[in-house]
C-alpha cells in the first residue's frame, strides 16, 4: 500500500490567493483527519470525517478554511483567502478500526 | 480545557541507556492514550496505544506505562540506538473525533 498520499508537497503563495490541498486515503480506512502544525502551536486538528461525513470541524480556524470529502479516496482541504499566518504544515490522516492513524508526508504551506 | 504537556526541552542520551519520555495531561480523562513518532520532514508515525484499563504496554524495545491517578503516561525505550533519535508525540484521547496532541519531545542518542 502507498500510505496516505498528499499533494502538492510544497505550496509558495501569496496573500489572498486561494490554496487546496489534496488528500487520498489508505484504501479501506473509514476516518480522515485534517491537522496543522506550527512549531508555535504544534499540532492541531482541524477536521475529522468518518465515511465521509464531516463529524467535527470544530478545529477550523475561521470560514476561510474549508474542506470537503466527495468520496471515500479523496479530500481536500481549501484555503480561500489565504493570509501569511496560515503558514504551516498540514497533513492528512487516516485511520481504520483500530484507533491508530496513519499521517500522509504533509503540505508545507508559505504564504507571502 | 483539556491540557497536555510534554517536555519541551531535548533529551539527550547516550547510545544504550533507557531514554524515558513523559506525558502529563490535565482536565479530561482519556479513554486511552498513543504515542506517536516524527522525524523532520515527515509525518508521525504511530507507535504504540494503551487504554485507560491498562497499566503496561510493550512492543519491542518500546514500553508505555498509563497512570489515570497520575494523569501521566510514560515512554520507554530500552538500549536506546541512534536511530530512535526523532520527537515523541503523546496524544490522550477521549473521543476518536477528538485528537488533541502534546507538543513532543526531541530526543537525542549520541552514539
Amino acid at each position: 500500500d502507498a500510505g496516505v498520499i498528499q499533494s502538492p508537497r510544497h505550496e509558495v503563495t501569496e496573500m489572498g490567493q486561494e490554496v487546496t490541498l489534496r488528500c487520498k486515503p489508505i484504501s479501506g480506512h473509514n476516518s480522515l483527519f485534517w491537522y496543522r502544525q506550527t512549531m508555535m502551536r504544534g499540532l492541531e486538528l482541524l477536521i475529522y470525517f468518518n465515511n465521509n461525513v464531516p463529524i467535527d470541524d470544530s478545529g477550523m480556524p475561521e470560514d476561510r478554511f474549508s474542506a470537503k470529502m466527495p468520496n471515500a479516496s479523496f479530500s481536500t482541504l481549501k484555503i480561500q483567502p489565504s493570509e501569511p499566518r496560515d503558514s504551516a504544515v498540514y497533513f492528512c490522516a487516516s485511520g481504520g478500526a483500530a484507533d491508530e492513524q496513519f499521517f500522509g508526508p504533509g503540505t508545507r504551506l508559505t504564504v507571502l | 480545557s483539556q491540557k497536555i504537556e510534554q517536555n519541551s526541552e531535548a533529551l539527550n542520551i547516550q547510545e544504550g541507556k533507557t531514554a524515558t519520555l513523559t506525558c502529563n495531561y490535565t482536565n479530561y480523562s482519556p479513554a486511552y492514550l498513543q504515542w506517536y513518532r516524527q522525524d523532520p520532514g515527515r509525518g508521525p508515525v504511530f507507535l504504540l496505544l494503551i487504554r485507560e484499563n491498562e497499566k503496561e504496554k510493550r512492543k519491542e524495545r518500546l514500553k508505555v506505562t498509563f497512570d489515570t491517578t497520575l494523569k501521566q503516561s510514560l515512554f520507554h525505550i530500552t538500549a536506546s540506538q541512534p536511530a530512535d533519535s526523532a520527537t515523541y508525540l503523546c496524544a490522550p484521547v477521549r473521543n476518536f473525533n477528538k485528537f488533541y496532541f502534546g507538543s513532543g519531545t526531541k530526543l537525542n542518542v549520541k552514539p
